[in-house]
């Protein structure tokens, strides 16, 4: 069984700081995604990432898959409120398995 | 463009009462999941269906049963509700394993 750890589980911090999100797998993936979920929603696909080394910006936000494709952060940088959420990555491992969910990333960013 | 469509949005039910929780997505994918979101635990698989007509049990089937109606529609049924299934129920599809993953807004089932 797969399992995919998030660090840390909960983070407030205050508009304009720098935050970094981990995520880290017992065993290697072949590519992984990140997602915001807002209460009372369902998940938004932020990025897949698939290359071992690869890094991808979108806006504030930097995700990045490790060389050896058993771990991703996602780096924000200057926080706003509006990034508030739960972020949660998610692995696909390999064969006919659906994608597995971390647990997830509670954000607060305070005005 | 409406995506993947739950229904209903909330649910109250007595406990071995049965429910039908209903999902379309409208954007032609192949695959459909059904997840469960419980606070600390994530979300976990409770079945999926990679292609119309196929389905497999996923994390969590217990107490559950699905429908791939068609390739828009997958039904998950509880068929004696429990407390222990109270939860927020998210239905995902998707183009392939990897790719072009979109989820509904949830179902938020009370189980009393």
């Amino acid at each position: 069984t797969q399992l995919l750890e998030q660090s840390p589980q909960f983070l407030s911090i205050q508009e304009g700081e720098n935050l970094t999100v981990y995520c880290n797998s017992s065993s290697v993936f072949s590519s992984l995604q990140w997602y915001r979920q807002e209460p009372g929603e369902g998940p938004v696909l932020l990025v897949t990432v698939v290359t071992g080394g690869e890094v991808k910006k979108l806006k504030r936000l930097t995700f990045q898959f490790g060389d050896a494709r058993k771990d991703s952060s996602l780096h924000i940088t200057a926080a706003q409120p509006g990034d508030t959420g739960l972020y949660l990555c998610a692995a696909y491992y390999s064969g006919n398995t659906p994608l597995v969910f971390g647990k997830g990333t509670r954000l607060s960013v305070i005005a | 463009n409406a995506g993947v469509t739950q229904t209903p949005k909330f649910q109250v039910l007595k406990t071995g009462q049965s429910m039908t929780l209903q999902c379309a997505q409208d954007m032609n994918h192949n695959s459909m999941y059904w997840y469960r979101q419980d606070p600390g635990m994530g979300l976990r698989l409770i079945y999926y269906s990679a292609s119309e007509g196929t389905t497999d049990k996923g994390e969590v089937p217990n107490g559950y049963n699905v429908s791939r109606l068609n390739k828009r529609e997958f039904s998950l049924r509880l068929e004696s509700a429990a407390p222990s299934q109270t939860s927020v129920y998210f239905c995902a599809s998707s183009e392939a394993w990897r790719t072009g993953w979109g989820f509904g807004s949830g179902t938020r089932l009370t189980v009393v």
